[in-house]
């Protein structure tokens, strides 16, 4: 069974740009998480889709969206990109979305903001 | 809000050696706790976690962690580590919402393995 896919793996973008950032979950996944990595912030968790509706979401400005289409794939949009949002962009999806399912990562997309 | 402390942020061990990484963590109520490890081959991996029940909590790799609910701690175990071990391990702890939860994540341990 394949993993979790995500493209592009890198990106380059000008301050002021937007772009969007793709995620195939897992084969009958049909939870699908977004996280930002920084060396300054860490790990830190942007918002979650479960059957095509947001069911958390993190302490991010709404320059960052996201959805999910009735496939399980998810999008996410960083709007008026700032030199900040330079990171790795992760997404994981999980089967039923239940708390207790394991998560699995994709290999992230390492977005550079010049 | 929830929060974790990973107090090291480097750890230095002999392989064959054991090894203990530390989490401490700060939420109200009973937490879903995780600990992931992520390598440049890799990517970023659960190990295991812990929701209820029995306090020891075996996963992947050979590793297991304690939920000691008296000292706010979820500290990772492995009795003998391979050099393969070695790469970043995070702690995070999850805040029940919406049928799922929003986790939050330690700043990682970085764990070095010498032969």
């Amino acid at each position: 069974k394949a993993g979790v896919t995500q493209t592009p793996r890198y990106l380059i973008k000008t301050r002021g740009q937007q772009v969007t950032l793709s995620c195939s979950p897992i084969s009958g996944h049909r939870s699908v998480s977004w996280y930002q990595q920084t060396p300054g912030q860490g790990l830190q968790f942007l918002f979650e889709y479960f059957s095509e509706t947001q069911r958390n979401k993190g302490n991010f400005p709404g320059r960052f969206s996201g959805r999910q289409f009735s496939n399980s794939r998810s999008e996410m949009n960083v709007s008026t990109l700032e030199l900040g949002d330079s990171a790795l962009y992760l997404c994981a999806s999980r089967l039923a979305g239940g708390p207790t399912d394991t998560q699995y990562f994709g290999p992230g997309t390492r977005l550079t903001v010049l | 809000a929830q929060s974790v402390t990973q107090p090291d942020i480097h750890i230095t061990v002999s392989e064959g050696a054991s090894l203990e990484l530390r989490c401490n963590y700060s939420y109200g109520a009973t937490p879903y706790l995780f600990w992931y490890v992520q390598s440049p081959g890799q990517g970023l991996q659960l190990l295991l976690k812990y929701f209820s029940g029995d306090t020891l909590v075996q996963g992947i790799k050979g590793f297991e962690a304690e939920f000691k609910r008296s000292q706010s701690s979820f500290n990772l175990r492995k009795p003998s580590v391979h050099w393969s071990d070695a790469a970043e391990y995070f702690c995070a702890v999850g805040a029940a919402s919406g049928g799922s939860y929003i986790p939050t994540f330690g700043r990682g341990t970085s764990l070095i393995v010498h032969p």
